[in-house]
Formats: C-alpha cells, sequence, structure tokens
C-alpha cells in the first residue's frame, strides 16, 4: 500500500519565479494538508484541504496556494519566489478531518530558491 | 492556543541505555497528542498517538509515551536505545479550528546514540 507520494524530490528555481508541487495522498485518504520545514525548524502548517476546497490556512502569504482534484491528490504554488522560501515542503493526509488517525506524511520536496 | 514544547534540543545516550524525550503542552481543551520521528533527509513517521484513551501510549519500534494531565507532560520513553533511534523527534498537539485541524509541531530533540 503506498503511502504518501510527493514530486519532486529536489528542486531549484530562481528569485521571483513560480513552482507547482505536488502530491498524492494515502489510498484511503480524502484529506490533505501542506507542511513548510525550514531548516532546523518544525514544520509549520500551509493549509488544508478536503472536498477540492481549501478549509483552513495557517499564517502564510497569497503567494502560496493550492488545489485538491476529485482524485484527493493536491498542488501547492508558490509565485514570486523569495530565497525564504527554501524549504523542505511535507505534504500530508489523513482518512478525515478528525485528528483520531494522526496524518501520515510524505517524504517531502526539497526547494532551494536561489 | 495550543502548544508544545520540547525541553531538550539534543539529547545523547549510549546504546542500550534509556532514552527519555521531554515535551509540555499547552492546550485549553482535552489535547490530541503525537509524537514523530524524522531521520535525515526523510519524511516524518508518527510513532505514537493519544486522543484521549489510555493514558500510557504504545507506539513503534518499542517507544511509549504517558499523558500526564496535571503534569501537561507527554515524555517519549524506550527501555533500551539502539543506532537506528538516532534521529530528530518531534512532540506535536493536533489543534482545531473552525473548518478542520492543524498539526503544531515543537522544535525537534535530536537523539544521538552512541556506540
Amino acid at each position: 500500500d503506498a503511502g504518501v507520494t510527493q514530486s519532486p524530490t529536489h528542486l531549484i528555481k530562481t528569485r521571483g519565479q513560480q513552482v507547482t508541487l505536488r502530491c498524492s495522498p494515502k489510498s484511503g485518504h480524502d484529506t490533505v494538508s501542506w507542511y513548510q520545514q525550514a531548516l532546523g525548524q518544525g514544520p509549520q502548517f500551509i493549509f488544508q484541504y478536503y472536498e477540492e476546497e481549501e478549509r483552513q490556512r495557517g499564517n502564510f502569504p497569497d503567494r502560496f496556494s493550492g488545489h485538491q482534484f476529485p482524485n484527493y491528490s493536491s498542488e501547492l504554488n508558490v509565485n514570486a519566489l523569495l530565497l525564504g522560501d527554501s524549504a523542505l515542503y511535507l505534504c500530508a493526509s489523513s482518512p478525515d478531518k478528525s485528528l483520531y488517525y494522526g496524518y501520515t506524511f510524505g517524504s517531502g520536496t526539497r526547494l532551494t530558491v536561489v | 492556543a495550543q502548544s508544545v514544547t520540547q525541553l531538550d534540543s539534543h539529547v545523547s545516550v549510549s546504546e542500550g541505555t534509556p532514552v527519555l524525550l521531554r515535551c509540555n503542552y499547552s492546550s485549553s481543551y482535552s489535547p490530541s497528542l503525537f509524537w514523530y520521528v524524522q531521520h535525515p533527509n526523510k519524511g516524518l513517521q508518527l510513532l505514537l498517538k493519544y486522543t484521549s484513551a489510555a493514558t500510557l501510549v504504545k507506539g513503534i519500534n518499542g517507544f511509549e509515551a504517558e499523558f500526564k494531565k496535571s503534569e501537561t507532560s507527554f515524555h517519549l520513553t524506550k527501555p533500551s536505545a539502539h543506532m537506528s533511534d538516532a534521529a530528530e523527534y518531534f512532540c506535536v498537539v493536533g489543534v482545531f479550528m473552525e473548518y478542520g485541524n492543524k498539526l503544531v509541531f515543537g522544535a525537534g530533540t535530536i537523539l544521538r546514540v552512541k556506540s
């Protein structure tokens, strides 16, 4: 049973560019969340999607946007990249909106902005 | 606001000795608490979770955590450390929001295991 799959694994972009990261949730999971983990820090919540809509958002600017597709997969888009956006971006999925099952995390996409 | 504080940024133990990683939480309601482990250049793996059931929670790879409401603590323990336990460990509290939820992570504890 495949867990959470993220692509690409690594990415290098230039300041001002735009990037799209992709996530396929674990089979049977319909809720997807995205987290940003800067070097040496714990992950920070970006937003959560279910039923193809953004339901909750953390303290991130509008440059960060997302999408969820009917098959529950999700994309994270970041526009006008800044050096400070360099981080590991983690996708997490859950079978429902409760916290009972916890979240299953992918291995992440390492984004480097130069 | 819900938060967690991991009391040690680094812990070093010898192989075969007990592991104790300390975590205190702050929550205005009965919390959902988790411990996740992150090996270098890897994603996060759920070790165990507390969701208002038994206060002593058993997880994978021999890890346990005890929820103590009176002390607002959720410390992670393992009787005997193995070299493969070397990693970063995150104490996490689940936060309910208006239309969903999020995880709030502690700053992490790096566990070093000496041979």
